[in-house]
């Protein structure tokens, strides 16, 4: 059974860069496209960005400016840098991964993790 | 970008169909993907491609998507049944993944 599991600081400042790293266990990494998805307190889930394996990557353009994705295939790891963030960036941040056969789906996702931009 | 329009709540009964409808700019040319989300957990997968459910999903859940709206059904509604629902797709215009404003179903 394929595992996400996020992890970094709950806690970033203003003006600061957001880093985050998803962990995926009970499978490889390999073949798939890796999303990162955020969901503020309350309010519905927008889509950050994707990376592939080969490390090509689609981000969302509202974001983009600010998005870097990464994968480390050695270590079945994929991460988020989200740059110069806000009190607009608080919220809960998910790994997800589109299936191979639900491709453009998702079918597996890390169980969030919450970061507050605050000074 | 893209807008996917969701009515923001649906009450049923238990026993009873629920229909969450996901409106956007002929949809019906999508693909479209339905999630359940119960409170404090991560989104789980309960449609995709409009209509097919992944393995684990009961045959109650059922999807479709025609002309400028995709619906979401739900057959003989469970208490366990309540949870925000969400609807999504690719925006290949801006190649980017937009989701509805997500419906909160309350089994009555």
């Amino acid at each position: 059974q394929v595992q996400l599991q996020e992890s970094g600081p709950g806690l970033v400042k203003p003006s600061e860069t957001l880093s985050l790293t998803c962990t995926v266990s009970g499978g490889s990494i390999s073949s798939y496209y890796w999303s990162w998805i955020r969901q503020p307190a309350g309010k519905g889930l927008e889509w950050i960005g994707r990376i592939y394996t080969s490390g090509s990557t689609n981000y969302n353009p509202s974001l983009k400016s600010r998005v870097t994705m990464s994968v480390d295939t050695s270590k079945n790891q994929f991460s988020l840098k989200l740059s110069s963030v806000t009190a607009a960036d608080t919220a809960v941040y998910y790994c997800a991964r589109e299936g191979e056969l639900t491709l453009g789906a998702f079918d597996y996702w890390g169980q969030g993790t919450l970061v507050t931009v605050s000074s | 970008s893209y807008v996917l329009t969701q009515p923001p709540s649906v009450s049923v009964a238990p026993g009873k169909t629920a229909r969450i409808t996901c409106g956007g700019n002929n949809i019906g040319s999508k693909s479209v993907h339905w999630y359940q989300q119960k409170p404090g957990q991560a989104p789980v997968l309960v449609i995709y491609y409009d209509s097919d459910r992944p393995s684990g999903i009961p045959e109650r859940f059922s999807g479709s998507n025609s002309g400028n709206t995709a619906t979401l059904t739900i057959s003989r509604v469970e208490a366990g049944d309540e949870a925000d629902y969400y609807c999504q797709v690719w925006d290949s215009s801006s190649d980017l993944y937009v989701f509805g404003t997500g419906t909160k179903v309350t089994v009555l």
